[in-house]
Formats: C-alpha cells, sequence, structure tokens
C-alpha cells in the first residue's frame, strides 16, 4: 500500500466551527507532513512530525492544532478560523528525513471557511 | 519562505512535443527534487537527484543540477495530455522542510 488517504475531500465550515481533518498511511513512513496550499500556489509547510513527536511547527496559529495518535494517523483539528483559513490541506508522509527520502502525498481536503 | 524560482511560470505545447522547465534556488542542496501536481490534487513525486549527480532519467522525464550555477531543470519529451500538471522543483532546507519553488503550470494541445 503506496497510499496516503485523507478525508473529507470537501469541508465547509463556519468561523466558531470545531472540526478534525484526517490523515493515513500504511506505508511504515516515521515522518508526516501538513501543508497548506493556496490557489496557484506551491505548497507551504505547516507541521512535520517524527516518530510521532512533533518535530517543527512553522509559526502556525493556535487555531489550527495537530495531533498524531499513532505511527499511521495524523490528525489536524481546526477551531474559530478565518475565511482566509480557506485552502486545500495536503498530508504528506516520508520514510524518513526529506532531504534523503521522497514525500508521498495525499489528495488533500478543500476547507472552506465561511 | 521559498526557496526555488520556476521559468517559465506557465508553458503550452502541443502534443508529442517536448517541456523543459528550469529551477533556480538560492542555497547549497544535499539534493533537489521535482513534483508533478494535477489540477486540485496531491502532488508526486517524480524524481531525486543528490547534488553530486549531474543528469537523471526516469521514464520520458529527464533531470539535471548545475550546482554551480544553482539550478535543475525538467525535461518531459514526447508530451502527452495526461502531463498537463503543475510542476514543482523541490529543495531540503533542513532534515525536514522541503521549499518548494512557485511552479510551472504546464499544459499540452491535443
Amino acid at each position: 500500500d503506496t497510499e496516503v488517504t485523507q478525508t473529507p475531500k470537501h469541508l465547509v465550515m463556519g468561523m466558531t466551527n470545531k472540526k478534525s481533518l484526517k490523515c493515513e498511511q500504511h506505508m511504515g513512513h516515521r515522518a508526516m507532513y501538513w501543508y497548506k496550499q493556496k490557489a496557484k500556489k506551491p505548497p507551504e509547510l505547516m507541521f512535520v512530525y517524527s516518530y510521532e513527536k512533533l518535530s517543527i511547527n512553522e509559526s502556525v496559529p493556535s487555531r489550527f492544532s495537530p495531533e498524531c495518535p499513532n505511527s499511521s494517523l495524523l490528525n489536524l483539528h481546526l477551531h474559530a478560523l478565518q475565511p482566509e483559513d480557506s485552502a486545500l490541506y495536503l498530508c504528506a508522509s516520508s520514510r524518513g528525513l526529506a532531504g534523503l527520502n521522497e514525500q508521498f502525498f495525499g489528495p488533500g481536503t478543500r476547507l472552506t471557511v465561511l | 519562505s521559498q526557496q526555488g524560482e520556476e521559468d517559465p511560470q506557465a508553458l503550452s505545447i502541443q502534443e508529442g512535443e517536448n517541456a523543459t522547465m528550469n529551477c533556480s534556488y538560492k542555497t547549497s542542496i544535499n539534493n533537489l527534487q521535482w513534483y508533478r501536481q494535477n489540477s486540485g490534487r496531491g502532488l508526486v513525486h517524480l524524481i531525486l537527484i543528490r547534488s553530486n549527480e549531474r543528469e537523471k532519467h526516469s521514464g520520458r522525464l529527464r533531470v539535471t543540477l548545475d550546482t554551480s550555477k544553482k539550478s535543475s531543470s525538467l525535461l518531459i519529451t514526447a508530451s502527452r495530455a495526461a502531463d498537463t500538471a503543475s510542476y514543482f522543483c523541490a529543495t531540503v532546507l533542513n532534515d525536514y522542510k522541503l521549499s518548494f519553488g512557485a511552479g510551472t503550470t504546464v499544459t499540452v494541445r491535443a
């Protein structure tokens, strides 16, 4: 299985809602990533988990809260988002260090904040 | 911060033609990676080229790396409609962080 899955595919939420994005991989990868991508822009790194521990937080606002319950799962909890947070949220995983290994991306969750 | 810059921003070619896009970066790298993204979907890894390599091939793809010029190129030969996508180069800023270039949007006309 060389796939990263993400749910849901689409999400519409109000600014007062709480929602979660889910990402799963069964390739035994020990690094997992959350990216945010705005239209016609490259992905921007948000968080990196390595061996289930948060390794990198790219100064992301606290209304985004990542969680790595186990080595296969990565969640992104959303609360009190702003309309400018609307974007494609991509999850990725890699066997190890980004510099040495390719990253496998999921199809993304298209988030709209009203 | 974005380390890579890609050129051109957009490219339109006829099916069967070759497509070439370039990536320039600012700092020293261990390797450089190329990814493809079909419209609104996840990225797919194409090729990883290490700093001590000058050229690498994968099917119809050819990647070159010139570390003295801090630049890389991706050539797609005999293009097909399915090659229509955005192509990103990515460099490694530290152990876990990839920095993506702005991307080149390629349209292959039938």
